[in-house]
């Protein structure tokens, strides 16, 4: 069983157009993240969602909307995508204020 | 915001070799952790540091805390090719939501 799954594993698509990634996770944490990791391997946090309230949003463009309809889930929708959004796009997951993170397989998307 | 550097950003050793990476952040850290990231893969887990001037071994990596809790480092003792990846230290906000990683340090161990 996977703790913390992302789909897609790769997206490949044109400038401008609007994409989700979904991550789920199975671990009953109440903390999930979006962090973004370019081709220099930095990892950089966009979004922390704590029982499904958005807590940190690090200045992040507004294409860029979160959404968390329950504790197992943080997707990720953007908007009119652009050139500079192509990267590695990590979900993880965490107990607030506890050890460790979990994070998804990611998700490599690539604007065309 | 907290700033988490790391140092240096690739290394590369011969197998058998000794390697560190270094973690300093601008603030007081309420702990730190350690993950790895292999090549193609996700970042995973390795260890949390809390108290300060800590040190814990996992068989061939020792982690270290600093005393002011500002700064931690990795060693490898004699590394192996499946060192190899990408080690990230991570610090939490103060309100612990916020997990904010180094830039990393590149491995590549060569046989």
């Amino acid at each position: 069983d996977t703790a913390v799954s992302q789909t897609p594993k790769y997206l490949v698509t044109q400038m401008g157009n609007d994409k989700s990634i979904k991550c789920e996770q199975n671990l009953g944490h109440d903390t999930m993240y979006w962090y973004k990791q370019d081709s220099k391997k930095f990892l950089k946090i966009m979004f922390s969602y704590n029982n499904k309230e958005l807590i940190i949003n690090e200045t992040v463009p507004n294409r860029f909307s979160p959404k968390s309809p329950d504790k197992a889930h943080l997707n990720l929708h953007i908007n009119s995508l652009e050139l500079g959004d192509s990267a590695v796009y990590f979900c993880a997951s965490s107990s607030q204020g506890s050890t460790e993170a979990f994070f998804g397989q990611g998700t490599r998307l690539t604007v065309v | 915001g907290q700033q988490v550097m790391q140092i240096p950003q690739y290394q590369h050793v011969q197998e058998g070799e000794d390697f560190t990476t270094y973690c300093n952040s601008s603030t007081t850290l309420s702990n730190i952790q350690w993950y790895k990231q292999r090549p193609g893969g996700h970042p995973v887990f390795l260890i949390q540091l809390v108290k300060s001037g800590e040190v814990k071994k996992q068989k061939r990596l020792t982690f270290q805390f600093g005393e002011a809790k500002k700064n931690s480092s990795l060693h490898i003792t004699a590394t192996q090719t499946t060192d190899v990846g990408t080690y990230f230290c991570a610090g939490r906000s103060s309100s612990g939501y916020a997990l904010n990683f180094g830039k990393g340090t590149s491995l590549l161990v060569t046989p």
